[in-house]
């Protein structure tokens, strides 16, 4: 089956501009998650969604934000980009549990990178 | 809230077994996972061990948990050159939810 899928992959943006990126998850999985890795602060939680409800949120102040479609595909969107924005914003889809256990499996996309200008 | 370290770099030579270190915090995780990251792709899930047990061997792979230390590794037998790679190790936070907590990464060198 098709894995989960991210775009744009690659853009470039100015500060103070807005941007927003696409995740469509894998067939079945109703649970999108959202992620930001950086250099210097790794990976870390955006938030997640779950049957078009935002479920848990890290620690991102609100320019960050995001939300989830009927078909569970997902978006997120930043406002008022700052430097600090330019990462590797990565989405991953799971099922409430894998096939042969109770593990939540996270499924990850390749990832748009964000750079701003 | 937790947190998960992990060594940030490691080299060996081909065909040597490579061992990557993790410790975490949260000891209500029930599951452990290890995932790898290519240069320029996501991350790939490697294996997971389900925290009542110590050991758990998957081909080239074998995972460690010691619960009590809270440590947890990750060996990969016979390491070859397409085995370098990052690699993250990730506990789930013990809510209703898919927010995982994942470690700083291990770069692993592969020499020839």
């Amino acid at each position: 089956k098709a894995g989960v899928t991210q775009t744009p992959r690659y853009l470039i943006k100015t500060r103070g501009q807005q941007v927003t990126l696409s995740c469509s998850p894998i067939s079945g999985h109703r649970s999108v998650s959202w992620y930001q890795q950086t250099p210097g602060q790794g990976l870390q939680f955006l938030f997640e969604y779950f049957s078009e409800t935002q479920r848990n949120k890290g620690n991102f102040p609100g320019r960050f934000s995001g939300r989830q479609f009927s078909n569970s595909r997902s978006e997120m969107n930043v406002s008022t980009l700052e430097l600090g924005d330019s990462a590797l914003y990565l989405c991953a889809s799971s099922s409430p549990g894998h096939e042969t256990s109770g593990a939540n499996v996270l499924t990850f996309g390749a990832g748009s990178r964000l750079t701003v200008l | 809230g937790e947190d998960v370290e992990q060594s940030l770099f490691l080299s060996v030579r081909e065909g040597d077994s490579s061992v990557i270190n993790c410790t975490y915090t949260d000891s209500s995780s029930t599951y452990l996972y290890w995932y790898k990251q290519e240069p320029g792709a996501g991350l790939q899930l490697l294996t997971y061990i389900f925290s009542n047990m110590d050991m758990k061997q998957d081909q080239r792979l074998t995972v460690l948990l010691n619960k009590k230390d809270k440590h947890l590794s990750l060996r990969i037998a016979d390491t070859q050159t397409g085995d370098s790679a990052i690699y993250f190790c990730a506990e789930k936070e013990n809510n209703y939810g898919q927010n995982f907590v994942f470690g700083p990464g291990t770069r692993l060198s592969v020499l020839p």
